[in-house]
Order: C-alpha cells, then sequence, then structure tokens
C-alpha cells in the first residue's frame, strides 16, 4: 500500500522558535496533502489541505502566518510552525492522497511536538 | 461543512462478544465513509471505508452499514480480540476529499 512518512517523530523546543516538519509520500505521487492536528484523548481536527504548486487553504481558525505549509514538491509537504508556544505542543499528523484512488487518504506516523 | 457525531465515546466488550459504533453525519451530499483505528501514539489506520453508493460492507470481522436516508452508518465488529482494543474513528467527506472526523470511541477488550 501506498506509504507516508514523517520528520522528525517528536521535537522539543522552546517557547519562540520555529519547527518545520516534513511529509512525504514514498511510494506515489501525491497532489493534495493534509494536516492535522490531535491533542491528547482527541479527535483529528484538519487544519489545512496542501496542493502541489499552489498555496495551503487553512480551515478556520487556523493562522496562516503561524502555521506555514509549503507543497515543493509532488512527495514532500512541510509545515513549520513559527514561534511555537506550550498551548501548540500536540501530535501533528499529515496524509496524503494517492493518485491511483483519490479517496482514500494515506496518514503518516505523527509528530509529537512538546514546546517547553 | 461537514459534521460527524459518534458514539459510544467509550466501549468495553468481554472477548468474543460484538462491538457496534454508531455515527450520523450532516451532509447529504456526503458520498465516503472510512474508519480508522488508532493505537496510542500511532497514525491512524483505516480499516474499512464505504462508499453512498451501497448499503453494507463486510471484511472478515468488520462490517460497515451505511443508511444514507437517516445520514448514519455504523462500525461492527464480531468476535472481538484483546488487539481490537483502540481508539475508532468515523469520518466522512465529499468531493472535495477534506475528511471530517468525529470525536472517536474507545474500544476496550476483556480478556
Amino acid at each position: 500500500g501506498a506509504v507516508v512518512s514523517q520528520h522528525p517523530s517528536w521535537v522539543i523546543c522552546k517557547s519562540g522558535t520555529s519547527v518545520k516538519i516534513e511529509c512525504r509520500s514514498l511510494d506515489f505521487q501525491a497532489t493534495t496533502m493534509f494536516w492535522y492536528r490531535q491533542f491528547p484523548k482527541q479527535s483529528l481536527m484538519l487544519m489545512a489541505t496542501s496542493n502541489e504548486g499552489s498555496k495551503a487553504t487553512y480551515e478556520q481558525g487556523v493562522e496562516k502566518d503561524k502555521f506555514l505549509i509549503n507543497h515543493a514538491s509532488l512527495t514532500l509537504s512541510t509545515l513549520t510552525v513559527t514561534s511555537a508556544h506550550p498551548e501548540d505542543s500536540s501530535f501533528y499528523i499529515c496524509s496524503a492522497i494517492s493518485g491511483g484512488r483519490t479517496d482514500t487518504q494515506y496518514f503518516g506516523p505523527g509528530t509529537r511536538l512538546t514546546v517547553l | 461543512g461537514e459534521n460527524v457525531e459518534q458514539h459510544p465515546s467509550t466501549l468495553s466488550v468481554q472477548e468474543g462478544d460484538s462491538a457496534v459504533i454508531k455515527c450520523t453525519y450532516s451532509d447529504s451530499a456526503s458520498n465516503y465513509f472510512p474508519w480508522y483505528k488508532q493505537e496510542l501514539g500511532k497514525r491512524p489506520q483505516l480499516i474499512i471505508d464505504i462508499r453512498s453508493n451501497v448499503g453494507e460492507k463486510k471484511d472478515q470481522r468488520i462490517a460497515v452499514t451505511l443508511n444514507k436516508t437517516a445520514k448514519h452508518f455504523s462500525l461492527h465488529i464480531t468476535e472481538t480480540q484483546p488487539e481490537d482494543s483502540a481508539v475508532y474513528f468515523c469520518a466522512a467527506y465529499m468531493d472535495d476529499y477534506k475528511l471530517s472526523f468525529g470525536a472517536g470511541t474507545t474500544v476496550t477488550v476483556r480478556a
């Protein structure tokens, strides 16, 4: 099946710094990737939709200047959390749509972000 | 947008019994309904999905039913095993592929 990777798997940073998370589709081209945030014991909340070569579309309430998304190629999307604060600590998960079956989303393993 | 409600929030069953999780959705245009299983600290894994043109789908011990008129769909797990213990999420979306997730059901299978 389609494989999606994320890097890093976990990161700890100081308040005020920026953190970049990478999402890669390893064996397929992903024209669309999604970024989710999941707080402990809660559901996945869609943050933004990332399309290769165009600007990301953010969900209501998500600050686009704080969560910078770049989808530079058909296999890579990055999420940068700028000026991170403790309340940004969460589990960030990406997903990608495979070109062969456009309605099935394949999820990355997630990145645990802890902001001190 | 789409709003998905999921019940129950927790479910404890004896090993070998069945587990049923129910979800409702708000937008009648939704046409794809996946179910995900998530273990602690790991990615959601697709376990079964159903499209709006069918009413039921089965894969070994797992089945999903869809009632488009009532806008609800359910997950059925039969002969539960301890390894079925996890959090299960239902989801729904329309043609834009944006998933709306239910709140999740924590399933515990007692040995």
